[in-house]
């Protein structure tokens, strides 16, 4: 069964490092997400992805996120300078079309020091 | 207004027995609500959806409940056993938009 795939499953950084977490979504979806999820907390929603551009995101979302498909089967997330309150779980999914189901991967833990 | 909000936080239900886990919405502009599942280490996996069109929808031993007049939709896991054991979320959207908005989530054990 076809699913999503996220690399690496945990990263450790310093605090004002550029971290990039790696994505592959299935093959035939279209749509692409990011979304985090804070240590006991709900998951919550960064940036949605489709035609090669930023279709939506949240408040989160800052200047210092950015996403990019740099081919055609990755999707990245890029957080130039991190903060400690970066720490957390972050989720990629995918979806066929915006009205679907999205299929989540296993996550990337990103630690930040 | 974008907010759902989920209890309990945590169940403990005995094997063989009914779960169920709440959820309540203020904006009526949801229209999709699914279910996720999810293990420790892992993500979340899509267990049941419903749209406001229906009132219920049965999947093997998971049931969507939904009353759009009162806001609120729930689950319910009949005959639970400890393989159900997770943490579940509840989740809204509205047509057109890509976001899913998580409940707050609701840690289930099922003792043996």
């Amino acid at each position: 069964e076809p699913e999503v795939t996220q690399t690496p499953s945990h990263q450790v950084t310093q605090m004002g490092q550029e971290v990039i977490l790696r994505c592959v979504p299935i093959s035939n979806h279209l749509y692409f997400y990011w979304y985090r999820q804070i240590l006991g907390q709900k998951v919550e929603f960064l940036v949605s992805f489709y035609n090669n551009e930023i279709s939506e995101k949240s408040e989160i979302f800052d200047d210092q996120f950015s996403v990019e498909r740099p081919d055609g089967s990755n999707f990245t997330l890029k957080i130039r300078s991190t903060k400690l309150e970066d720490s957390a779980m972050y989720f990629c999914a995918s979806s066929v079309v915006r009205e679907n189901e999205q299929f989540f991967g296993p996550g990337t833990r990103l630690t930040v020091l | 207004q974008q907010q759902v909000k989920q209890s309990p936080q945590s169940l403990i239900v005995q094997k063989g027995g009914i779960s169920i886990i709440n959820c309540a919405y203020e904006n009526t502009a949801f229209d999709y609500f699914p279910w996720y599942q999810q293990f420790p280490g892992k993500g979340p996996a899509l267990l049941i959806a419903i749209r406001p069109d229906v009132s219920e929808k049965k999947e093997g031993r998971f049931t969507i409940s939904f009353n759009k007049s009162a806001k609120q939709f729930s689950l319910h896991i009949m005959d639970s056993q400890p393989g159900d054991s997770a943490t579940y979320f509840c989740a809204a959207n509205t047509q057109g938009a890509q976001k899913l908005v998580f409940g707050q989530g609701t840690r289930l054990t099922i003792n043996p």
